[in-house]
């Protein structure tokens, strides 16, 4: 089946240093991905749709100017976390749909950042 | 903006007990629904998914949902749980390219 990647699976980073989080769908073209954040014992939260040539929209409450995000091929999106604080520190996790339909949305393995 | 509850946060059952966790989402327009299942450690995985038809539907490892209209809710079911179901369950919804999850449940099972 589909498989969507992660890279890296885990970072540790200094604070104000910045991070860039990889997602690829490894044998479908994605012209849209997900960029979710997963808080603890919590739901996992939208914060943006990445849409491949065109600006990310990014959800109510997400500092755009934060998390950059770049779709720059079908197959690869980038988040990255700039001027990253303890408080960025979290469980980042993209997906996207499969064959360019909902009938099936692939997810990633997810990236877990802390902030030092 | 549309809205997915999961109202039990955390649920502990007994092997061979039978399960059911609510979902219950806020849209008034079509909705395609799923349940992902987190087990420790992997990613999420699809259990099930509801586009349109038949409003019981049947997914993996013997869950069930079954779609209700008029109670915007989409309640998952298993009649005998075991030890391995225990995970983290999410409901998500789907309403033209948004997707909206629930808070999840914690399923806990005790061998």
């Amino acid at each position: 089946g589909a498989v969507v990647s992660q890279h890296p699976s885990r970072v540790i980073c200094k604070s104000g240093t910045s991070v860039k989080i990889e997602c690829r769908s490894l044998d479908f073209q994605a012209t849209t991905m997900f960029w979710y954040r997963q808080f603890p014992k919590k739901s996992l939260m939208l914060m943006a749709t990445s849409n491949e040539g065109s600006k990310a929209t990014y959800e109510q409450g997400v500092e755009k100017d934060k998390f950059l995000i770049n779709h720059a091929s079908l197959t690869l999106s980038t988040l990255t976390v700039t001027s990253a604080h303890p408080e960025d520190s979290s469980f980042y996790i993209c997906s996207a749909p499969g064959s360019g339909t909902w009938e099936t949305q692939y997810f990633g393995p997810g990236t877990r950042l802390l902030v030092l | 903006a549309q809205s997915v509850s999961q109202h039990n946060h955390h649920v502990i059952l007994s092997e061979a007990a039978s399960l059911e966790l609510g979902c219950n989402y806020s849209y008034g327009g079509t909705v395609n629904l799923f349940w992902y299942v987190q087990y420790p450690g992997q990613h999420l995985q699809l259990l099930l998914k509801y586009f349109s038809g038949d409003p019981l539907v049947k997914g993996i490892k013997g869950f069930e949902a079954e779609f209700i209209k008029s109670k915007f809710s989409f309640n998952l079911r298993k009649p005998s749980v075991q030890w391995s179901d225990t995970a983290e369950y999410f409901c998500a919804v789907n309403a033209g390219n948004d997707m909206r999850f629930g808070a999840g449940t914690r399923l806990t099972v005790k061998p």
